[in-house]
């Protein structure tokens, strides 16, 4: 297996444009999580879907961000209108399912925005 | 609010010696703690773990040791080689999902 695949690795994008994130999970694995990580605020969770249905999205940080999972292989995290304090790099990250903490975390996207 | 604390942004230390990684939280009801270890441009990867049953979890050059009454667990990594550069990142469950600490550089110089 490829293991957690994330496109792009790297966005700069310009504020007020709309930015997608996009992530490939393990195949089988049932949990996704989106986390994001930033020098103040460390890995922080955004969002955790089980079997493709959100469970948890109280970390979206506001109302610009919405992620989504249309079915068990491929998962998007949108930022509309982006702003430069979401400058930071985001992961995804699968696991077996729930309670299985031992996650497989993608390489990231580091997003830029100016 | 950061229920999973690393105190310590970096650590350096030479090969061969011993490294600790320091970790402390706040919820009492955590009962299962994880260390991730994390190189640039990658994301973090598992190394080990702990349930609060036990004090202490070995694997090979990594030992995690519990303390629940201090709320303070430690990475050891004995010996330390310049492999082992990265940042290590304590985390506990809560909730659905891991709490991650802000992370501990180490640097193993030659």
């Amino acid at each position: 297996d490829a293991g957690v695949i994330q496109s792009p690795r790297h966005e700069v994008t310009e504020m007020g444009q709309e930015v997608t994130l996009r992530c490939k999970p393990i195949s089988g694995h049932n949990s996704l999580f989106w986390y994001r990580q930033t020098m103040m605020r460390g890995l922080e969770l955004l969002i955790y879907f089980n079997n493709n249905v959100p469970i948890d999205d109280s970390g979206m940080p506001e109302d610009r961000f919405s992620a989504k999972m249309p079915n068990a292989s491929f998962s998007t995290l949108k930022i509309q209108p982006s702003e430069p304090r979401d400058s930071a790099v985001y992961f995804c990250a699968s696991s077996p399912g729930t309670g299985d903490y031992g996650y497989t975390f993608g390489s990231g996207t580091r997003l830029t925005v100016v | 609010d950061q229920q999973v604390k690393q105190n310590s942004p970096s650590l350096s230390v030479q090969e061969g010696r011993i490294s600790i990684l320091n970790c402390d939280y706040t919820n009492s009801m955590f009962d299962y703690f994880l260390w991730y270890k994390k190189y640039p441009a990658e994301g973090p990867t598992f190394l080990i773990s702990i349930s609060s049953i036990k004090d202490k979890n070995e694997d090979g050059r990594f030992t995690v040791f519990l303390n629940k009454s201090a709320k303070h667990l430690s990475l050891h990594i004995v010996p330390s080689q310049p492999g082992d550069s990265a940042v290590y990142f304590c985390a506990a469950p809560a909730g659905y999902a891991l709490n991650f600490g802000k992370g501990t550089s180490l640097l193993v110089t030659p």
